[in-house]
């Protein structure tokens, strides 16, 4: 079975500092991996994608995941948090099963950041 | 044009009310999808369209049907939903329907059955 575990329910960061979300995923495939962002009472955006490319992956507003396949993780990272990264992040995994495919979730980190 | 847009952004319902939500996207996805989040927990997959035929059906009881007019448009008609139903809606859509395609989603419609 393929799934997503997010280590961390809650990340609290100042302002400024790095963020790290952690996140490890079970598959028997090789894996296609996300990371989406979802600011309070609003859809799900797409941060960055893995698949089967480059192991660093760089996406929008600063984030880079990279896969290790060693560790089966996906870690997401950002240099500085900015004010506006306050949200949930979701890890996500595309499970395949024996006909289709479907998107399994991380049940979520929150990250809140101080001033 | 990279948006999937949903109406009504907020819905209240009764128990015996009919309603529908709507979806639309125009990025020719051949893929469509409905999602349903309770709050604090992270989306869980109602319904697979591709190619404007339902693919999945995750055992979402009959009170949820939907439809899938053309490629652009998705549809979801309410009926005698009870309270546990409350929750955000998200239709969501992709390019293809493969392991490697990312979903965009949309902002969701804000459930509320009294």
């Amino acid at each position: 079975a393929q799934s997503v575990t997010q280590l961390d329910s809650h990340v609290s960061v100042s302002e400024g500092t790095p963020v790290l979300l952690r996140c490890n995923y079970s598959s028997s495939y090789s894996p296609s991996l996300f990371w989406y962002v979802q600011h309070p009472n609003k859809g799900l955006q797409l941060l960055l994608k893995y698949t089967s490319a480059a192991t660093l992956v760089k996406g929008i507003n600063g984030f880079e995941a990279e896969f290790k396949k060693s560790e089966t993780s996906f870690h997401l990272t950002k240099p500085s948090a900015h004010m506006s990264d306050a949200a949930e992040y979701f890890c996500v995994v595309s499970v395949r099963r024996s006909n289709d495919y479907k998107l399994s979730f991380g049940a979520g980190t929150t990250v809140t950041v101080r001033a | 044009d990279t948006e999937v847009t949903q109406t009504p952004k907020h819905l209240v319902m009764g128990m015996t009310n009919k309603k529908s939500l709507k979806c639309e996207q125009h990025m020719g996805h051949r893929a469509m999808y409905w999602y349903k989040q309770k709050a604090k927990k992270p989306p869980e997959l109602m319904f697979v369209y591709s190619y404007e035929k339902l693919s999945i059906n995750e055992s979402v009881p009959s009170r949820f049907s939907p439809e899938c007019p053309n490629s652009s448009l998705l549809n979801l008609h309410l009926h005698a939903l009870q309270p546990e139903d409350s929750a955000l809606y998200l239709c969501a859509s992709s390019h293809s329907w493969t392991a490697n395609t990312e979903a965009f989603f949309g902002q969701g419609t804000r459930l509320t059955v009294v």
